[in-house]
């Protein structure tokens, strides 16, 4: 099986701009989630999604926001970038939306300058 | 409220043992355990689903005390591949499914 792919890997952005991480899922899995990394702030959660619909949201601003797909593929958008945004956005995915490991893609790196 | 470990990092010789420890101060429907080591994505290790399941396999073995909260990473016979950094993920229950919550990590150093 195909693990979990995201794109892209890496991104350069300026502040104010805007950006979209896209996440494929396992096949098969329903919830993907979407966590950020930093080093000083460990993973932090974003939000999950579940068959198409936002189950969960983290205490992050309304400039991060999603959605997921009918195939179960998930895109994540960050508006009105700020420094403080970069970061490694990491989606994983798991089977149901509980009680389910999670696989984790391989993340992408985002710099905002 | 994410949860937290202890310790924040260790420094292990090959063969000798290690504990890492997740508490939570509200109530878990299950504790997930990830290695990640440097520059990779986060590696599932185990889920703990009951309170009092244990689970285990190779040398690496956790356990899940609901009623405590806590949850405990074992280590044994440690070697330089698990080397890493630990976190533990917990969910709550029903109000929180689909919520994951990591501890900040645990940073496990195994030199020979």
């Amino acid at each position: 099986k195909a693990g979990v792919t995201q794109t892209p890997r890496y991104l350069i952005k300026t502040r104010g701009q805007q950006v979209t991480l896209s996440c494929s899922p396992i096949s098969g899995h329903r919830s993907v989630s979407w966590y950020q990394q930093t080093p000083g702030q460990g993973l932090q959660f974003l939000f999950e999604y579940f068959s198409e619909t936002q189950r969960n949201k983290g205490n992050f601003p309304g400039r991060f926001s999603g959605r997921q797909f009918s195939n179960s593929r998930s895109e994540m958008n960050v508006s009105t970038l700020e420094l403080g945004d970069s970061a490694l956005y990491l989606c994983a995915s798991s089977l149901e939306s509980t009680g389910n490991e999670q696989f984790f893609g391989p993340g992408t790196r985002l710099t905002v300058l | 409220q994410q949860p937290v470990q202890s310790p924040q990092a260790v420094i292990l010789r090959e063969g000798e043992d290690a504990v890492i420890n997740c508490s939570s101060s509200k109530a878990l429907y299950s504790v997930h355990w990830y290695r990640q080591k440097h520059g990779e994505a986060p590696v599932f290790l185990m889920i703990l689903l009951k309170g009092g399941e244990q689970k285990g396999h190779d040398k690496i073995s956790a356990s899940f005390n609901e009623k405590k909260q806590q949850s405990s990473l074992y280590l044994t016979a440690s070697q330089l591949s698990y080397s890493g950094t630990y976190f533990c993920g917990t969910e709550g229950p029903n109000t929180n499914a689909g919520k994951s919550t990591f501890g900040d990590g645990t940073t496990l150093t195994v030199k020979p």
